[in-house]
């Protein structure tokens, strides 16, 4: 089935040590968005990519970078995490070419310690 | 800013009975809405959608209600069942040719058997 996939589901950090998330995707999608979203708030935009075009959010921090090396597949990068950078982290991908549906991954669960 | 937020923060429901979940939208200009359905631990499963010329848009035991008078969004869950509790985000989009979109807080429903 074509679908978001999001490596690892779990990760666990130490404070400072920088961590990558991937996300890939088999639905062939332009457009591949990061979400961070903490314990009971909404999804929280921090940047996307329109084909190798990258978007950044206006108070998305510096400390958060995203890379995208071909269409199936999105990074995001934290340099230097915090304790307030756990949380879990959403890929998602859409068309440009409606509808405009957003397809999720899993997530992955973020721990800093 | 603009934003999109829920009246309820916590829906608890028999099972069997119909649930309505509510969302108040600001931007006018949004002319695409989603519901989408988080269980714990998950990432956004898309429900229904519903584009602004449209004021009534039905799915599988899910309605979907656009009122852009008064901007108000609504999900009828008709015959809850326990697997349905979980929360459930509306989102808007904000911007044409691609999906960007802004979500709402997000409302917990509890369906007891």
């Amino acid at each position: 089935d074509a679908m978001v996939i999001q490596n690892p589901r779990y990760q666990v950090t130490q404070f400072g040590k920088p961590v990558t998330l991937s996300c890939s995707q088999t639905l062939n999608h332009n457009v591949m968005y990061w979400y961070q979203q903490k314990s009971s708030q909404a999804p929280k935009l921090l940047f996307h990519y329109y084909d190798k075009d990258f978007n950044n959010e206006a108070d998305t921090p510096d400390n958060f970078q995203s890379r995208r090396p071909n269409t199936s597949f999105c990074f995001l990068d934290i340099r230097s995490p915090g304790l307030g950078d756990a949380a879990m982290y959403l890929c998602a991908t859409s068309s440009d070419r409606g509808p405009y549906e957003q397809y999720f991954g899993p997530g992955t669960r973020l721990t800093v310690t | 800013g603009e934003s999109v937020g829920l009246h309820l923060p916590t829906l608890s429901v028999q099972e069997g009975d119909n649930s309505i979940i509510n969302c108040a939208y600001s931007n006018s200009a949004s002319d695409y809405f989603i519901w989408y359905k988080q269980e714990s631990g998950k990432g956004p499963q898309f429900i229904i959608d519903i584009r602004s010329n449209m004021d009534k848009r039905q799915g599988q035991r899910v309605t979907v209600l656009l009122n852009k008078t008064v901007k108000h969004l609504s999900l009828q869950i008709a015959a809850t069942q326990p697997g349905d509790s979980a929360v459930y985000f509306c989102a808007e989009e904000v911007n044409s040719g691609y999906s960007t979109l802004t979500f709402g807080k997000g409302t917990m429903l509890l369906v007891s058997p």
